[in-house]
């Protein structure tokens, strides 16, 4: 079983609807990030939390450190959303490595 | 300001040679990792250095697979007797502080033929 499992592995949407991500983990972490990577390009961090939710624009995250599961949500989604969405924990001492998730490739459609 | 930046973009080489791939982080940044993405893959982790040295190396899947960070700055992934199975992007991503939010950069191709 994978430290970091998320879901759906890909999703579809039509533009406008709204999107959940899921993230859950079995380690015990002092931090969760998200993170967007576009088709050949590099990796832009979303989010870093440890607790509660953060919101950026369209984007919020949550988390729920008790059931180990992090949701990343979108609202009113549009095209150049279209990316991969990877989740990734750290460790509980600040120097441990990153472990990423799967990823969950996202499309929308117009 | 700079992001991280990582050079060559792209690298194609022959299996058996040797290949570089250079980090450049964001300045001041004491915190730097390496990762490796195999196609359709989430990154995995390769090394951590904390100022010029390795804090982590668990990653590395050999010893054909070495980093330096000599003047705690820029930071050189190196790769001996290169095989197919190297082929990836190495992505490369710096933070402040030990535990800080991580950027990343646009990573390198390395394809082995």
């Amino acid at each position: 079983k994978n430290e970091v499992e998320q879901s759906p592995q890909n999703l579809t949407a039509q533009e406008g609807e709204f999107i959940t991500i899921n993230c859950s983990y079995s380690v015990g972490i002092s931090a969760l990030h998200w993170l967007q990577q576009h088709p050949g390009g590099g990796i832009v961090s979303l989010f870093m939390l440890s607790s509660g939710k953060k919101k950026h624009g369209r984007l919020i995250a949550t988390i729920n450190i008790q059931e180990k599961h992090s949701s990343l949500h979108i609202t009113a989604s549009h095209p150049r959303d279209s990316a991969v969405y990877i989740c990734a924990v750290r460790g509980k001492t600040s120097y441990d490595k990153v472990i990423f998730g799967p990823g969950t490739s996202l499309s929308v459609i117009p | 300001g700079a992001g991280v930046s990582q050079t060559p973009s792209n690298k194609v080489t022959e299996k058996g040679k040797y290949v570089e791939l250079r980090c450049d982080p964001i300045s001041g940044h004491t915190a730097l990792y390496w990762y490796r993405q195999s196609l359709g893959q989430g990154p995995e982790f390769l090394i951590y250095f904390q100022g010029t040295g390795a804090a982590d190396d668990s990653g590395l899947p050999n010893d054909r697979f070495f980093a330096v960070r000599p003047e705690g700055s820029v930071s050189t992934l190196k790769i001996q007797r290169t095989e197919r199975g190297d082929s990836a992007v190495y992505l490369c991503a710096s933070s402040l502080i030990q535990g800080g939010e991580q950027y990343f950069g646009p990573g390198t191709r390395l394809t082995v033929t």
